[in-house]
């Protein structure tokens, strides 16, 4: 399985920060990484999708960069709505897709 | 557009089988898609459980496959998910999603996958 390792599991901010979250990946899976956001008691949203490609009716303040085995998403203005925990996936290899652990962020 | 809706038991005994149907509206199952369960224990981050494509055609997580079978009933337009011998650590959220494929045509093909569409989810208890 490849593993996927997120930095930091959890973060405080404040609106209007930049934030920025890292996904690493056990090998190398080319631009095959997704980000998904999660609030609490709802499913998963998908954000970006082949690293760096933003899902339609996503805001533009979300973006997504990396390849190979490390990726970032970064959040350039962060919003009250954004407070929610965030998620990469690889699609590298359908043999097991595979989650990070999770980065929580938080109001600080 | 295409919306998914999980549906089954909301309580299990232990050792026995796990039984969760997803079920598409606005689209066709036998779209160019895989269809997915994906779950979520309490209070923990998200695990994929495998998928199934409207051949029927699977892909499993290596660490449920013996436990897991997807089915799919195209004329219903849903799949579904069974999942035997379970225990405490089984109780999770349940999702399906859609995994929607795109190709990028470059020197070479390159597809790639995302969950773009996800039921509600359902909770599932497993307990005596």
């Amino acid at each position: 399985d490849i593993q996927m390792t997120q930095s930091p599991s959890s973060l405080s901010a404040s609106v209007g920060d930049r934030v920025t979250i890292t996904c690493r990946a056990s090998q190398s899976i080319s631009s095959y990484l997704n980000w998904y956001q999660q609030k609490p008691g709802k499913a998963p949203k998908l954000l970006i999708y082949a690293a760096s490609s933003l899902q339609s009716g996503v805001p533009s303040r979300f973006s997504g960069s990396g390849s190979g085995t490390d990726f970032t998403l970064t959040i350039s203005s962060l919003q009250p709505e954004d407070f929610a925990t965030y998620y990469c996936q690889q699609s590298y290899s359908n043999l097991s897709w595979t989650f990070g652990q999770g980065t929580k962020v938080e109001i600080k | 557009q295409v919306q998914l809706q999980e549906s089954g038991p909301g309580l299990v005994k232990p050792s026995g089988t796990l039984s969760l149907t997803c079920a598409v509206s606005g689209g066709s199952i036998s779209s160019s898609n895989w269809w997915s369960w994906v779950r979520q224990p309490p209070g923990k981050g998200l695990e994929w459980i495998g998928e199934i494509y409207h051949s029927g055609s699977t892909n499993y997580n290596p660490s449920l496959k013996s436990r897991v079978t997807i089915s799919v009933d195209k004329s219903k337009n849903q799949f579904s998910l069974k999942l035997s011998s379970v225990t405490a650590a089984d109780t999770a959220v349940y999702y399906c999603a859609r995994m929607y494929e795109i190709v990028v045509v470059a020197a070479t093909r390159y597809y790639y996958y995302y969950m773009d569409v996800w039921g509600k989810g359902t909770t599932v208890t497993v307990s005596s």
